[in-house]
């Protein structure tokens, strides 16, 4: 159980453009979903912080216009990079919890973004 | 100042040997967790385990064991005869109270793991 799926896997997109990232729980109900930013050989960096129906909270340093969050539905929260550029180039992660005092995430598989 | 501090970032271990990866962390809440994740090349985060702050023994699932040291305020993994899928990068993470922390996890640098055959 508690299995989250991302979608896609990779992407390679133009500069510019922007670019959509989905972030599924695929059995259970996700109260809050994470993004995380991870550039090689480093740890994760937390992003954004989005629960159900409301509003994302962005980390500190992180363009609110320019990685959008919406988080739907209990199931499913997408990243959005918009105008995307070469920078923007990373592996993007999103994990889950289904609520309660639990702190254990699940983790997607991540996304790898490379803009070119 | 930094709240988790994992001070390998490399480490080479022979394969069936057992092998430790250090993690201390900095926090002043009485109510706290540590986890462990490994992330494979392929990129996906696996949990591995999880100690409370309360939890009175130290925290073991199958060839992983956190050897918990509250007043030194370590929490190292051990994994026990280590196997060539072991190698990986190793990171520790903290989660502190409920009420401040939004549930978000606060995370170490990482350890990179390789196994020599």
């Amino acid at each position: 159980g508690a299995v989250v799926s991302q979608h896609p896997s990779w992407v390679i997109c133009k500069s510019g453009t922007s670019v959509k990232i989905e972030c599924r729980s695929l059995d259970f109900q996700a109260t809050t979903m994470f993004w995380y930013r991870q550039f090689p050989k480093q740890s994760l960096m937390l992003m954004a912080t989005s629960n159900e129906g409301s509003k994302a909270t962005y980390e500190q340093g992180v363009e609110k216009d320019k990685f959008l969050i919406n988080h739907a539905s209990l199931t499913l929260s997408t990243l959005t990079v918009t105008s995307a550029h070469p920078e923007d180039s990373s592996f993007y992660i999103c994990s889950a919890r289904w609520g309660g005092n639990t702190y254990e995430q699940y983790f997607g598989p991540g996304t790898r973004l490379t803009v070119t | 100042a930094q709240k988790i501090t994992q001070t390998q970032p490399g480490m080479f271990v022979q394969e069936k040997e057992a092998v430790t990866l250090d993690c201390t962390y900095d926090t002043s809440d009485q109510s706290y967790g540590l986890f462990w994740y490994k992330q494979p090349s392929s990129g996906e985060m696996i949990f591995l385990i999880y100690q409370g702050s309360y939890d009175e023994q130290n925290a073991t699932e199958g060839r992983y064991s956190l050897n918990f040291q509250k007043a030194r305020k370590s929490a190292n993994l051990v994994i026990s005869a280590s196997q060539l899928g072991d190698s990986a990068m190793y990171f520790c993470a903290m989660r502190e109270a409920f009420m401040d922390s939004n549930y978000q996890l606060i995370w170490g640098a990482g350890t990179k793991l390789i196994i020599k055959p």
